[in-house]
């Protein structure tokens, strides 16, 4: 079946503009991440959906990154006045977190991100 | 929080040896983990995983065991091959048992595995 995927797949944009990452998770998984992945920090955490209880925004850098999901499908990744330091590959897994829920996250291709 | 340490940075090995990849990790309540292969300009890809009731899993050329006790765990692929080449990552989570339901994932820093020909 289809995984996850993620739109766009690269975006380029100027420092102090707003960007909007998307993700759509495999279908039927409740559980969603949001990952950042850059040259300096490696792979980290930034924040979690679970059906439809309130985010884990713990992973978040700062205020100006935020995230929603609408009916427990699409997820969109939202970061407001942009920063070079901002230049990393966003990644989005999901998760099968119902009866009999798994561990495994699977993650889609990325979004890399661009500020000049 | 949890911290998890990966070795070595980069492998370099010739096709047909096997390679070894380790990782500790420091949060003891962790009971799942997860190994990635990454293939440039791809997001990570699931290749195998273990649960701290387990000490050893394998899957066909790779295998990863699980010390509890010291807090580390190792992925080995034997008879490589030259499409095992990419970077490979190590996570370690809370998993989803004993009640909790999260899963967020710590990862170690990566390792660049080339098999040459």
């Amino acid at each position: 079946g289809a995984g996850v995927s993620q739109s766009p797949s690269n975006k380029v944009t100027e420092k102090g503009k707003d960007v909007e990452l998307r993700c759509d998770p495999i279908s039927g998984h409740t559980a969603l991440y949001w990952y950042r992945q850059s040259l300096g920090q490696g792979l980290e955490f930034l924040i979690y959906f679970q059906g439809n209880s309130a985010p884990d925004k713990s992973g978040l850098p700062s205020d100006r990154f935020s995230a929603e999901r609408t009916g427990g499908s699409v997820s969109t990744l939202t970061i407001q006045r942009t920063q070079q330091e901002d230049s990393a590959v966003y990644l989005c897994a999901s998760r099968f977190s119902g009866t009999g829920g798994s561990y495994e996250q699977y993650f889609g291709p990325g979004t890399r991100l661009t500020v000049t | 929080g949890e911290n998890v340490e990966q070795h070595p940075s980069t492998l370099s090995v010739q096709e047909g040896d096997s390679a070894v990849i380790k990782c500790t990790y420091s949060d003891s309540a962790s009971n799942y983990f997860p190994w990635y292969k990454q293939e440039l300009g791809k997001g990570p890809q699931l290749i195998i995983d273990i649960r701290s009731n387990v000490g050893e899993k394998k899957d066909q050329r790779i295998a990863v065991t699980l010390n509890k006790t010291a807090k580390h765990f190792s992925l080995h692929i034997t008879e490589t091959q030259p499409e095992d080449s990419a970077v490979y990552f190590c996570a370690a989570s809370r998993g989803v048992g004993g009640g909790t339901s999260y899963g967020k994932l710590t990862f170690g820093q990566g390792t660049i595995l080339t098999v040459h020909p």
